[in-house]
């Protein structure tokens, strides 16, 4: 059974800051690792999906790295912003017939001005 | 852009009603899905479509059922309501299962 697992549950950082925010995963048979964003009281909202095939995705000021071997995503924020502010949660598509997504329990980031 | 619509946004409930959550997707996907969150425990699939016509079971699906009723709606009805199915329901879509999934902004249940 899959596990995905976030360290830390909570991270401040001061505006300005490079930040990393890990995600680890017990079975490497995944088929993807996509990363969401949660607002307070809100759904979440899709950032980046890495296919099992590739290394890394960027899209902004934000790049996901994934290593398949080790169990390993990560998350980078380049020069976050107080708008940054979020819960950011990690969710593996395992392989098999059903290609469900197993999510971790998120890392609550604060970004302070 | 309306995405993932989910109704109502809030619901209390007592124990033992009965209670049928809403759910439209206008981009065409093929696969719907249901998930509760709660502190603690993250994001649990009750149950999912992959495609119009099928429904089958995640990790959660004790006390739920489910109707594709099309190829844009995905319901779940909670048919005697117990205070443990107090959550945040979420609804989510996605083009196929293993490609991108795009939440509602979720029901909030409280079951007293």
């Amino acid at each position: 059974k899959q596990e995905v697992t976030q360290i830390p549950a909570a991270l401040s950082v001061p505006e300005g800051e490079n930040l990393v925010l890990n995600c680890s995963f017990t079975d490497s048979a995944i088929y993807n690792l996509q990363w969401f964003r949660q607002d307070p009281g809100k759904g979440l909202t899709s950032l980046l999906l890495i296919q099992s095939s590739q290394r890394e995705q960027t899209s902004g000021r934000l790049n996901a790295s994934l290593d398949k071997s080790s169990g390993r995503s990560t998350l980078y924020i380049a020069a976050s912003q107080p708008g940054d502010s979020a819960t950011y949660l990690c969710a593996a598509y395992s392989g098999g017939s059903n290609y469900k997504l197993t999510f971790g329990k998120g890392t609550l980031l604060t970004v302070n001005p | 852009n309306a995405g993932v619509t989910q109704t109502p946004k809030f619901q209390v409930l007592k124990t033992g009603q009965s209670m049928t959550l809403q759910c439209a997707q206008d981009m065409n996907h093929n696969s719907m899905y249901w998930y509760r969150q709660d502190p603690g425990m993250g994001l649990r699939l009750i149950y999912y479509s992959a495609s119009e016509g099928t429904t089958d079971k995640g990790e959660v699906p004790n006390g739920y059922n489910v109707s594709r009723l099309n190829k844009r709606e995905f319901s779940l009805r909670l048919e005697s309501a117990a205070p443990s199915q107090t959550s945040v329901y979420f609804c989510a879509s996605s083009a196929g299962t293993g490609r991108p999934q795009h939440f509602g902004d979720g029901t909030r249940l409280s079951i007293l």
